[in-house]
């Protein structure tokens, strides 16, 4: 089935430590997109890529770094700049050429400890 | 810049009546319109979008909204409520452009059904 995987569903890190979270898509979607969740703020958009090697910071980027080698993988690193760090982290991609909805991963929560 | 309020954080409604939750977003063109539901701890699910023509559109799990263009909302509505439909809801709006493709999400409503 295609889909959107993220790995781990639960992190925990140590405070001053940089941790990767991991977003594979085998939908053959162009973009993708991470986002960060809290309660009661809705999703904010961190990174977006919409094309292999390009990508664009979102609106809250500081603290966060991405790559994007491949098509398929996305990966978000949180560094030890991220000043809170702890929140839901959630990937999403979807074709170029034409709009369409949005498809999301499982997602992430990450735990500062 | 485009942008999404949702005015209700909370919600509660009896199992069989009816549901409508409020979207009101700001875009300078006719956006693209999104609702999502996401339970506890997982990722989003699409129930229904708008991109042109109808402006009533039906979603999945017998929910349905309208967009209203003079009153730049697009509200959600289920007219009987099922328990499984505790959750929570989001509105989104996604540009036209070319550019940045990203959609903007409101601050969600959760809802809660009670028996």
């Amino acid at each position: 089935d295609g889909g959107i995987t993220q790995s781990p569903k639960y992190l925990f890190r140590k405070e001053g430590q940089n941790v990767t979270l991991s977003c594979e898509q085998n939908l053959n979607h162009d973009a993708m997109y991470w986002y960060r969740q809290d309660p009661g703020q809705g999703l904010r958009l961190i990174y977006y890529s919409q094309i292999v090697n390009d990508f664009q910071k979102g609106d809250i980027a500081e603290g966060y770094s991405v790559s994007r080698e491949k098509k398929e993988s996305f990966p978000l690193t949180v560094t030890s700049a991220q000043k809170n760090p702890t929140a839901f982290y959630l990937c999403a991609s979807t074709p170029t050429g034409g709009y369409t909805e949005a498809f999301f991963g499982q997602g992430t929560r990450l735990t500062v400890v | 810049a485009q942008s999404v309020t949702q005015p209700d954080i909370h919600i509660t409604v009896s199992e069989g009546a009816s549901l409508e939750l409020r979207c009101n977003y700001s875009y300078g063109a006719t956006p693209y319109l999104f609702w999502y539901v996401q339970s506890p701890g997982q990722g989003l699910q699409l129930l229904l979008k708008y991109f042109s023509g109808d402006t009533l559109v039906q979603g999945i799990k017998g929910f349905e909204a309208e967009f209203k263009r003079s009153q730049s909302s697009f509200n959600l509505r289920k007219p009987s409520v099922h328990w499984s439909d505790a959750a929570e809801y989001f509105c989104a709006v996604g540009g036209r452009n070319t550019g940045r493709r990203a959609l903007t999400f409101g601050s969600g409503t959760r809802l809660q059904v009670q028996p």
